[in-house]
């Protein structure tokens, strides 16, 4: 089945440590996106790429990286200098800025 | 700075109950329109959407919205909820080209059996 595949499913992280939060989609779509989920506040997008080695920043970049080798992957790793990174994270991705975003089931990432 | 409302956070119905979940936006110009569902344990997925042509749109599950673009609205109906639409719904609002969706805060449905 097409879709999008993030992993892993829980993320704990130490004080001063990078992770890095996978997502991988074989829809063949061109767009990727990162969102931040937090109760009450909706999504916030953290970064977008449109296609193939470019992306974006989105409303909260700050304390995230991302890269875009392949079309099929979009990693975003959460650096120490994020200061809050206890979240749900959500990957997507679309054909176009037209057409819906679909989404994984997102990784929980919690501090220790 | 451009956004999305969701009037209510927090919406409790019996099941048989006609729904009305509310979504303004500020964007001026062209905009493409969505609904968003999120049920318990699963993840976000589309329930409908508004690009062009008829105002009137109707999605899965019975769902429709109606865009009035003199209002800036775009708001969720069902005349008759069940149990099964106990859910989380976004509204997310793009400009034509823009691939950045701006969100709402979301509206917990709880359906009464």
């Amino acid at each position: 089945d097409g879709g999008i595949t993030q992993s892993p499913k829980y993320l704990f992280r130490k004080e001063g440590q990078n992770v890095t939060l996978s997502c991988e989609q074989n829809l063949n779509h061109d767009a990727m996106y990162w969102y931040r989920q937090d109760p009450g506040q909706g999504l916030r997008l953290i970064y977008y790429s449109q296609i193939v080695n470019d992306f974006q920043k989105g409303d909260i970049a700050e304390g995230y990286s991302v890269s875009r080798e392949k079309k099929e992957s979009f990693p975003l790793t959460v650096t120490s200098a994020q200061k809050n990174p206890t979240a749900f994270y959500l990957c997507a991705s679309s054909s176009s800025s037209r057409q819906p975003q679909h989404f994984g089931d997102g990784t929980r990432l919690s501090i220790l | 700075a451009q956004s999305v409302s969701q009037h209510n956070h927090h919406v409790i119905l019996s099941e048989a109950a006609s729904l009305e979940l509310g979504c303004n936006y500020s964007y001026g110009g062209t905009v493409n329109l969505f609904w968003y569902v999120q049920y318990p344990g699963q993840h976000l997925q589309l329930l409908l959407k508004y690009f062009s042509g008829d105002p009137l749109v109707k999605g899965i599950k019975g769902f429709e919205a109606e865009f009035i673009k003199s209002k800036f609205s775009f708001n969720l109906r069902k005349p008759s909820v069940q149990w099964s639409d106990t859910a989380e719904y976004f509204c997310a609002v793009n400009q034509d080209s823009n691939y950045q969706l701006i969100w709402g805060a979301g509206t917990k449905l709880i359906i009464k059996p």
